[in-house]
């Protein structure tokens, strides 16, 4: 079954620091890794993606890690801001087929 | 250039009558995606369709069911609700057949969809 694991739940982070989100995933044939970012009442936004053939992407403050032997990836906040907080999944995909998404990590970052 | 554009923004239905939601894709995009959002958790995939054919379909039960029109916009058509049926509907498009690096999915804003 594709599966998507993401941890954590929720997650507090004072305003400069490092706000981590992990995911683990099954199926070795993902090959597209995207984070989304959801903010209440709207619909996710893409944030950054990475190909499997890349161990990290960096986008301003977002950074993507990618261990494909250990089948988990990784998204890394720098400098978080209060603007920041909203609600983080992780998904996958291989070829053209649909994304799977992870249950989502709910990101408070404190003033 | 206008987002993936959903309507309505809200609906609140009673348990056994049908319901109707629309999406407009992202001008250009030629495939559309429905998936479907509970409150805590991640988007589930529903549909997929690409030229107005149906090229993927996810683990809902056949009371869902959807189209696309040749102008790309499309129909997501729900009958006999059940409680469990509450949810954010989002629609997504993308240029071909999305979910990968090259073609990415945008999704619109959704319907929130309550069946008291």
């Amino acid at each position: 079954q594709q599966q998507v694991k993401q941890s954590p739940q929720s997650l507090i982070v004072q305003k400069g620091g490092i706000s981590i989100i992990n995911c683990a995933y099954e199926n070795t044939a993902f090959d597209y890794f995207p984070w989304y970012q959801q903010f209440p009442g709207k619909g996710p936004a893409l944030l950054i993606a990475i190909r499997p053939d890349v161990s990290e992407k960096k986008e301003g403050r977002f950074t993507i890690s990618f261990n494909k032997s250990a089948k988990q990836f990784s998204l890394h906040i720098m400098d978080s801001q209060p603007g920041d907080s909203a609600t983080y999944f992780c998904a996958a995909s291989w070829g053209y087929s649909t994304l799977t998404f992870g249950k989502g990590t709910m990101l408070l970052v404190s003033p | 250039d206008a987002g993936v554009t959903q309507s309505p923004t809200h609906l609140i239905k009673t348990r056994g009558q049908h319901v109707t939601l629309r999406c407009s894709p992202i001008s250009g995009h030629k495939s559309v995606s429905w998936y479907q959002q509970v409150l805590g958790q991640g988007p589930q995939f529903i549909f997929q369709y690409y030229e107005k054919e149906e090229r993927g379909r996810g683990n809902f039960p056949d009371r869902f069911s959807a189209r696309q029109f040749p102008n790309y916009s499309s129909e997501l058509n729900v009958n006999a609700l059940l409680l469990g049926d509450s949810a954010l509907y989002l629609c997504a498009s993308s240029r071909p057949l999305g979910g990968s690096y090259n073609s990415p999915l945008h999704f619109g804003n959704g319907t929130r969809l309550t069946v008291t």
